[in-house]
């Protein structure tokens, strides 16, 4: 299984981008990047997720390094409401689709 | 639509009871998943289904079991619950593919087994 490190707490300012770093150097070709968040004690939320190009949709945007063995989640402009628990994920696609959830980072935004 | 619902919210279960925690999903999604998510960690996937009438074992599945009868319902069954069971259980489904495993969760069910 492909794993991924994340730091396990970083802040932010309101109004400022949040940049979060994941290191999955043993990712393989075929699986896939993705972000989820977690707001306290609420069910995970899907962020994004991306196989080798870079991704943006309205909530973040995800760059991911040209070897694959690191990706960064950017939050344009943080806002409060964003403090939470950020789990980057390998997708093992090739069985079952199933998510395995590290211990993610938690960022706090600050005002 | 209402997504994922999951019940109980919330129960207090004695240690050797059986309970079955359930969940539902109105988005005809193929597969589904149960996580367990014990105090100031990550989610450890416990069982899943690709499909309807089929099944797997995830990371700690040792205690629980699961059945998957047709798409929108995957109930999680303790047979006999113990404390070391105590923690909060998500459940979540997928229109999972190729490339595609976006998973939406539930709200999550606090179970506490004394």
């Amino acid at each position: 299984d492909a794993k991924t490190t994340q730091p396990p707490s970083m802040d932010c300012a309101e109004g400022r981008a949040a940049n979060l770093p994941c290191n999955h150097s043993t990712i393989s070709g075929n699986e896939y990047v993705y972000w989820y968040r977690q707001i306290h004690s609420q069910g995970p939320q899907y962020i994004i997720h991306g196989l080798k190009n870079n991704e943006t949709n309205e909530m973040a945007s995800l760059i991911i390094t040209e070897d694959r063995k690191s990706s960064t989640l950017i939050l344009p402009h943080a806002t409060l409401r964003d403090t939470a628990v950020y789990y980057c994920i390998v997708s093992l696609y090739n069985q079952g689709g199933k998510l395995i959830f590290g211990q993610g980072t938690e960022l706090s935004v600050k005002p | 639509i209402a997504g994922i619902t999951q019940a109980p919210t919330s129960q207090i279960l004695a240690a050797g009871r059986r309970m079955t925690l359930r969940c539902t999903q109105d988005m005809r999604h193929n597969a589904m998943y149960w996580y367990r998510q014990d105090l100031g960690l990550g989610l450890r996937l416990i069982h899943y289904s690709n499909t309807a009438g089929t099944t797997g074992k995830g990371e700690v599945p040792d205690g629980y079991s699961v059945s998957r009868a047709n798409t929108d319902d995957f109930p999680l069954t303790l047979a006999s619950a113990v404390p070391s069971q105590t923690s909060v259980y998500f459940c979540a489904s997928s229109d999972w593919g190729q490339g595609r495993n976006t998973q939406y969760f539930g709200p999550g069910t606090r179970l506490t087994v004394l």
